[in-house]
């Protein structure tokens, strides 16, 4: 079983729209989670972390569930400029990121 | 301040060749990290290292090694190429044990025929 797990997608969603990811991990020590955002197979960039208490940036929304092992990312009123694939990542203290194999979305006017 | 720094950016070996892969950081990170990312596989860890003298096997470590003589400089080492080491290869660094995320480097583009 892959660590982390999303959804590979196409999202494929109209500007304005509101599109939700999840994604699962399988190691119970994973201590910080983050969403990446990578375009055009470009180096992933650091999107938002995540918190067990939610936390908001801007149209982006991130959930993490510790007990389910579930991280989601809420993303409202879409952009073009949002299209990209969206990584899932977690990590363990004192080792280094483990990736899902990432979600893509692609918005349309 | 540059960040994270990988050279070359593109490279053509020939099977059987070596080569090292070089990344740098001027950010005084402790930790640092090397990915392959491979169509429909994601980023898959190769090696990592939590400070100066200290690195350990990721996912896929066969045909790689690395060493970390500085806190700044990680290269990735292929001792003898082989076609399936075709990849896009990234170099990470992070500060606070990857707890405030990592930071890339723009990879380096690997062809092995």
């Amino acid at each position: 079983r892959k660590e982390v797990e999303q959804d590979p997608g196409p999202f494929n969603v109209p500007e304005g729209a509101t599109v939700a990811f999840n994604c699962t991990y399988s190691n119970s020590a994973s201590q910080s989670f983050f969403w990446y955002r990578q375009d055009c197979r470009k180096e992933p960039k650091l999107l938002m972390s995540v918190y067990s208490s939610g936390n908001e940036d801007g149209r982006f929304t991130a959930q993490l569930n510790r007990a389910s092992q579930y991280i989601s990312l809420l993303i409202r009123d879409s952009k073009l400029s949002d299209s990209a694939t969206y990584l899932c990542v977690v990590n363990q203290a004192g080792t280094a990121l483990i990736f899902g194999k990432g979600t893509t979305l692609s918005v349309s006017s | 301040n540059a960040g994270v720094t990988q050279t070359p950016k593109f490279q053509v070996l020939k099977t059987g060749q070596s080569m090292t892969l070089q990344c740098a950081q001027d950010m005084n990170h402790e930790y640092m990290s090397w990915y392959r990312q491979d169509p429909g596989m994601g980023l898959r860890l190769i090696h990592y290292s939590v400070g100066a003298g200290i690195t350990d096997q990721g996912e896929v470590p066969n045909g790689y090694n690395v060493s970390r003589s500085t806190t700044e400089d990680f290269p990735l080492r292929l001792l003898s190429a082989a076609p399936s080491q075709t990849s896009v290869y990234f170099c990470a660094s992070s500060y606070s044990a990857g707890l405030d995320g990592y930071t890339f480097g723009s990879g380096t583009r690997l062809t092995v025929v």
